[in-house]
C-alpha cells in the first residue's frame, strides 16, 4: 500500500531532551515536507526537501533540523525542544513535477513538550 | 505574504441540504487542493485544482477554481453526515529558496468545521 509513515505517533518529551520524528514514504517520491498544526493557524510548513541532500526552510523553521539522506526518508530533528513546539506535526510526499494526485499526508505525530 | 481564507470557520448544516464552502487567496497560485480531516486524523484529497476554470466532483462535493478572482469554492449537495469532518483548501505556489529553483509550497487556509446533523 502506497503511504507515509510517520513515528511515533504520540510523544510527550521534557524540554531540551533531543529527539527526532521519522517519516518513511514507499511511493519513490523526490518531495517532502513537513508541517505543523496548531489550533486557529492551520498547517503551516516547516522543512521541505525536494530530493536526496537538498532540504530548505519552509515558514516555521526555527528550532527544528532535517536530514534528507535517502529518497524515502526525511526525519525531524528537535534538537532542544521547547514547550511551544507542542502540536500536530505531519510529513507529506508527492511527485516533484507530477501533480495530478496532489500530496500524501502521513497519520501525524502529536507532540507535547513540558 | 500569501494569505488563504476560508468562510465559514463553522457549518452545522442539516441533512438534505445544499451549502458552499469559500476559499479566497491574496496572490497568484499554481494549484490548489482540497483536503478533509476527521478528528485525529490525517488529511485525505479531495480535490487537485490545476488550471482556471476546473471543475471536479466526487459524489456530494464538487470543486471550482476561479485564478482570476483567486477563488475556489467547495460545494456540498444533500449533506450527509459522513461529511462531517474539516476542510481545508490549500493553495500551491512555486517557491524560490535561497540555491535551489521550483520548489512547490502549500499554504492552508485554517479550515472549515463542518458539522452535518441528522
Amino acid at each position: 500500500e502506497a503511504q507515509v509513515t510517520q513515528n511515533p505517533r504520540y510523544l510527550i518529551t521534557v524540554t531540551g531532551k533531543k529527539l527526532t520524528v521519522t517519516c518513511s514514504q514507499n511511493m519513490n517520491h523526490e518531495y517532502m515536507s513537513w508541517y505543523r498544526q496548531d489550533p486557529g493557524l492551520g498547517l503551516r510548513q516547516i522543512y521541505y526537501s525536494m530530493n536526496v541532500e537538498v532540504t530548505d526552510k519552509g515558514d516555521v523553521p526555527e528550532g527544528y533540523k532535517v536530514s534528507r539522506k535517502e529518497k524515502r526518508n526525511f526525519p525531524l530533528i528537535l534538537e532542544s525542544p521547547s514547550p511551544n513546539q507542542t502540536s500536530l506535526y505531519f510529513c507529506a510526499s508527492r511527485y516533484r513535477r507530477t501533480y495530478n494526485y496532489g500530496y500524501t499526508f502521513g497519520s501525524g505525530t502529536r507532540l507535547t513538550v513540558v | 505574504e500569501l494569505k488563504v481564507e476560508q468562510n465559514p470557520l463553522f457549518l452545522s448544516m442539516q441533512e438534505g441540504k445544499n451549502y458552499t464552502i469559500y476559499c479566497n487567496y491574496s496572490t497568484t497560485s499554481d494549484r490548489l487542493y482540497w483536503y478533509r480531516q476527521d478528528p485525529g486524523k490525517s488529511l485525505e484529497s479531495l480535490f487537485v485544482l490545476l488550471s482556471n476554470g476546473a471543475v471536479k466532483q466526487e459524489g456530494r462535493l464538487m470543486a471550482s477554481l476561479d485564478t482570476k478572482a483567486r477563488l475556489s469554492t467547495l460545494h456540498i449537495t444533500a449533506a450527509v453526515h459522513d461529511l462531517s469532518a474539516t476542510h481545508f483548501c490549500a493553495v500551491e505556489i512555486t517557491r524560490v529558496p535561497t540555491d535551489q529553483t521550483g520548489a512547490n509550497n502549500l499554504f492552508f487556509g485554517t479550515g472549515t468545521r463542518l458539522t452535518v446533523i441528522p
